[in-house]
């Protein structure tokens, strides 16, 4: 079975600090996708960043980006120059055609 | 225009009660799901439709039941509603297929709270 575990369920970081955020998960599958989703107090869900699991470079968004690591199974997503609007609850989330599973989430909180 | 709406955005019922969920996405994906947050934000998948097909079914009690119609709607039916049924439902849209030409990427409705008292 799929598992997503992120290991930190609460950080924090001061502002335009850098921040990140680990990730582990386990499967069999070879064709499927990792994402981090943000979802602030509005309990909106943003997507963040993606990966596809055939891509070898690591995804980069902005002040947004991953280490993506296949063979460990490992995606962190690193927050450079963190800002007060990062202040959210982040998912690590796992999607192929017959599986979809989201970590626990992590609670970041950016200080001023 | 709003890519996936879910009605109503909040509920209140009695338990016992039978209550609906509807979603609708106008993003042209063959894909919908269905998902729990429960009130420690824990994300959960209950569902997964594709073009109409059952892909997904979690463990899900059979008091949940999805419909879709077509495949811009999904709809979750509830009935003999519990306390435990308490969450946050959010429905979501993928063009994950075909792979890997699309991206998997989810776009997520707002979500509906539903209180069970």
């Amino acid at each position: 079975a799929q598992t997503v575990t992120q290991s930190q369920p609460e950080m924090s970081v001061q502002e335009a600090e850098t921040v990140t955020l680990s990730c582990t998960y386990d499967t069999s599958e070879s064709n499927y996708y990792l994402f981090w989703y943000k979802q602030p107090p509005s309990r909106q869900m943003i997507l963040v960043i993606r990966q596809e699991a055939y891509k070898q470079q690591n995804a980069t968004e902005n002040r947004f980006s991953v280490n993506f690591q296949k063979a460990a199974k490992s995606f962190s997503l690193k927050i450079s120059d963190s800002q007060l609007g990062d202040t959210a609850m982040y998912f690590c989330a796992f999607m192929s055609p017959s599986k979809s599973t989201f970590g626990d989430g992590t609670t970041l909180t950016v200080k001023p | 225009d709003t890519a996936v709406s879910q009605t109503p955005k909040y509920l209140v019922t009695q338990m016992g009660n039978d209550k609906s969920i509807k979603c609708e996405q106008n993003l042209g994906h063959d894909t919908m799901y269905w998902y729990k947050q429960d009130s420690k934000k824990f994300l959960k998948i209950m569902f997964s439709y594709n073009n109409k097909e059952l892909i997904i079914n979690e463990t899900v009690p059979n008091r949940f039941s999805p419909k879709s119609p077509d495949k811009a709607h999904l709809n979750l039916h509830i009935n003999s509603l519990e306390l435990g049924d308490s969450a946050v439902y959010f429905c979501a849209s993928s063009p994950l297929y075909p792979l890997p030409a699309n991206t998997g990427e989810l776009f997520f409705g707002e979500g509906s709270r539903l209180t069970v008292l």
